[in-house]
């Protein structure tokens, strides 16, 4: 089984939509997490560190569910500019150790 | 505030050829890991480098090596060059071990 799995997409969604991804870990005892959008080809930039408790930046917000190892990425109000692959990525039972997930891609069209 | 530099950009090797990548991090870190990322792919874990010494190691044969030096920039080598190492390969730094990483453009690996 792998560490990080995530639906490959593509999710097509219109400009101004609400879309969500969910990547689960296999580690229960992953302790951090993260997304990242990756342009084509260009490296992968840092979205936003997930929380337990859940967190919000601008039109994206973070989840993160332990119970049943998944964490979530929600965009509203869909933007042009959010096309892109997301990549979650957990960290293994050492903290030195990260996995990342294969991505989701997501097209937004006008 | 210059971010993570990696060079060469592009590198075209043979078969059996050796290859050396160079990465200096972000200034502030300290800690560099480095990933393969083959196409349509996510980047897959090579090492990370801390204090000069790698803490860990993916999955990945021992024709991956590297190197970190005191200034924190690092190499990574790759011996034997097979056709299936065609990669980008991707150089992260960070503030501390567990911290988000920030990436490199890459240097986009083939092999012929």
């Amino acid at each position: 089984r792998k560490e990080v799995e995530q639906d490959p997409g593509p999710f097509n969604v219109p400009e101004g939509a609400t879309v969500a991804f969910n990547c689960t870990y296999s580690n229960s005892a992953s302790q951090s997490f993260f997304w990242y959008r990756q342009d084509c080809r260009k490296e992968p930039k840092l979205l936003m560190s997930v929380y337990s408790s859940g967190n919000e930046d601008g039109r994206f917000t973070a989840q993160l569910n332990r119970a049943s190892q998944y964490i979530s990425l929600l965009i509203r109000d869909s933007k042009l500019s959010d096309s892109a692959t997301y990549l979650c990525v957990v960290n293994g039972d050492n903290f030195n150790k990260f996995y990342f997930g294969s991505g989701t891609k997501l097209n937004v069209k006008p | 505030d210059a971010g993570v530099t990696q060079s060469p950009t592009h590198l075209i090797k043979t078969r059996g050829q050796q290859v050396t990548l160079r990465c200096s991090p972000k200034s502030g870190h300290d800690t560099v890991s480095w990933y393969q990322q083959a196409l349509g792919q996510g980047p897959q874990f090579i090492f990370q480098y801390y204090e000069e010494e790698e803490r860990q190691r993916g999955n990945f044969p021992d024709r991956f090596s590297g190197h970190q030096f005191p200034n924190y920039s690092s190499e990574l080598n790759v011996n034997a060059l097979l056709l299936g190492d065609s990669a980008l390969y991707l150089c992260a730094s960070s503030r501390t071990p567990n911290y988000g990483y920030t990436f490199g453009s890459g240097t986009r690996l083939t092999v012929v």
